[in-house]
């Protein structure tokens, strides 16, 4: 069963705009955690922002901001001021508690193109 | 800063041949992670070290696939022999373990074509 899902294969925003990029989870465990990472075109993973199943107040990291909606199961990133070096792909995951650790589970990704 | 180191970061080979990749973590990362990205598509989980014992490798392909962790540090993860559909990037990924927010430390990953 799909536990991320992002909807959006691909998405233009024009730059010095805002964009909401959509990720829904499915999971049955009152404990987890959502992230979002950045992979522009050499490939590296950069974590952007985290937030955690119990935070009452939706997590911020500069222009980052995480819409986080609980009972409907989503996690959507706000990227505010879109910037030209914001064009990359966007992957949304969730940690899950296993008895052994941690692990992570990514969704299909959004690649996000900014146009000036 | 930290990183997690990868090599090598490309890698072209023939089907039918080995290959093999390594990964240095962050140090006091007890977890690491290696991951199959196929391009166009979010990460896949191979397997997964909590120090030096695997806890999960249900998405490895144990025919062709093996990976370890002698000491619980860096690790190597092998193919051999190699297929078309292995051409991917291959992350290795570290964090601190349970008890935190369970953040991945990425590697700039290996980039593997198979001819």
């Amino acid at each position: 069963a799909q536990k991320i899902t992002q909807t959006q294969p691909g998405m233009f925003v024009q730059e010095k705009e805002a964009v909401t990029l959509d990720c829904t989870y499915d999971t049955s465990d009152p404990s987890y955690g959502l992230f979002w990472y950045k992979q522009p075109s050499s490939g590296e993973m950069i974590f952007l922002i985290y937030q955690g199943s119990y935070d009452q107040q939706n997590a911020t990291e500069g222009r980052y901001s995480l819409n986080f909606q609980k009972a409907r199961k989503s996690a959507n990133l706000v990227i505010s001021a879109s910037q030209l070096g914001d064009s990359a792909m966007y992957f949304c995951a969730m940690r899950e508690a296993m008895e052994y650790g941690n692990k992570l589970v990514f969704g299909a990704g959004t690649i996000l193109r900014v146009k000036s | 800063e930290a990183e997690v180191a990868q090599s090598p970061r490309y890698k072209i080979t023939e089907k039918s041949q080995a290959v093999a990749f390594w990964c240095d973590p962050i140090s006091g990362h007890a977890t690491l992670y290696w991951y199959r990205q196929i391009l166009g598509q979010g990460p896949e989980l191979l397997v997964q070290f909590q120090d030096e014992s695997v806890v999960d490798d249900s998405q490895l392909p144990k025919d062709r696939f093996s990976a370890e962790r002698l000491k619980g540090v860096d690790s190597t993860l092998k193919i051999q022999p190699a297929e078309l559909g292995d051409s991917a990037m291959y992350l290795c990924a570290s964090s601190l373990g349970q008890g935190h927010t369970g953040e991945l430390f990425f590697g700039e990953g290996s980039r593997l074509t198979v001819l």
